[in-house]
């Protein structure tokens, strides 16, 4: 089964420094990834997905990105964050083929913008 | 684009006793998933259960069951023998069958809380 490690567990940063954060998976080759945003109290928006490496898909306009570097590496970044960035930050990862869609997640990120 | 509503944006059950969440959805498509996550207050997202809308036996996992209704566009969970453990947000989403990326749709959620 699926493991999906995410660091760093809590970020403070300052309006206008920069953010990387990661999620590496394990126990499966090729998966789907995916970033999540869940403001407080909130549903679920997907911000990125990847089909494979170097492919990326963006569901909303933002002030982030998102990176593919390895199979199971996904990188979620920002040149300069904003308040509105703050938030909960949630890694998936699903199989592809096989049909086994489920996605799993990660423990997720918790990023405060001050 | 398909939506998914959940209309309780709380509930409260009493422990040991059985609580049923409300999800409904908005499809045209025929083939399709749908699951209900758990989120605890350590916010992890856990699967409960997962349902496939091909199959006309609902989903048990354990406690947990689902009142599937295809053509109504309902898929509900129940949660029978309560535990102060089940405390929650629960969350039910859509994935599209043969979608690229098995993209989610998830909906607003709704709070469960277990009373000792």
């Amino acid at each position: 089964s699926q493991t999906i490690h995410q660091w760093p567990a809590t970020l403070v940063q300052p309006v206008g420094s920069p953010l990387s954060l990661e999620c590496t998976v394990e126990g499966t080759s090729n998966p789907n990834l995916y970033w999540y945003r869940q403001a407080a109290g909130r549903g679920l928006q997907l911000l990125f997905y990847s089909v494979g490496i170097g492919q990326i898909s963006s569901e909303v306009p933002q002030n982030l990105s998102a990176s593919r570097p390895q199979d199971r590496q996904f990188i979620l970044s920002s040149k300069k964050l904003l308040l509105s960035d703050s938030g909960f930050y949630l890694c998936a990862s699903s199989e592809t083929g096989g049909g086994e869609e489920t996605q799993y997640f990660g423990p997720g990120t918790r990023l405060l913008v001050l | 684009a398909q939506t998914v509503t959940q209309s309780q944006p709380e509930m409260s059950v009493q422990e040991a006793e059985t609580v049923t969440l409300s999800c409904t959805y908005d499809t045209s498509e025929n083939n399709y998933y749908l699951f209900w996550y758990k989120q605890p207050p350590s916010r992890q997202m856990i699967l409960v259960i997962r349902q496939e809308a091909y199959k006309q036996q609902n989903a048990t996992e354990n406690r947990f069951s689902v009142n599937f209704q295809k053509a109504a566009k309902s898929f509900s969970l129940k949660i029978s023998d309560s535990q102060l453990g089940d405390t929650a947000m629960y969350f039910c989403a859509f994935m599209k069958f043969n979608n690229a990326g098995n993209m989610l749709t998830f909906g607003g959620g709704t709070r469960l809380m277990v009373k000792p």
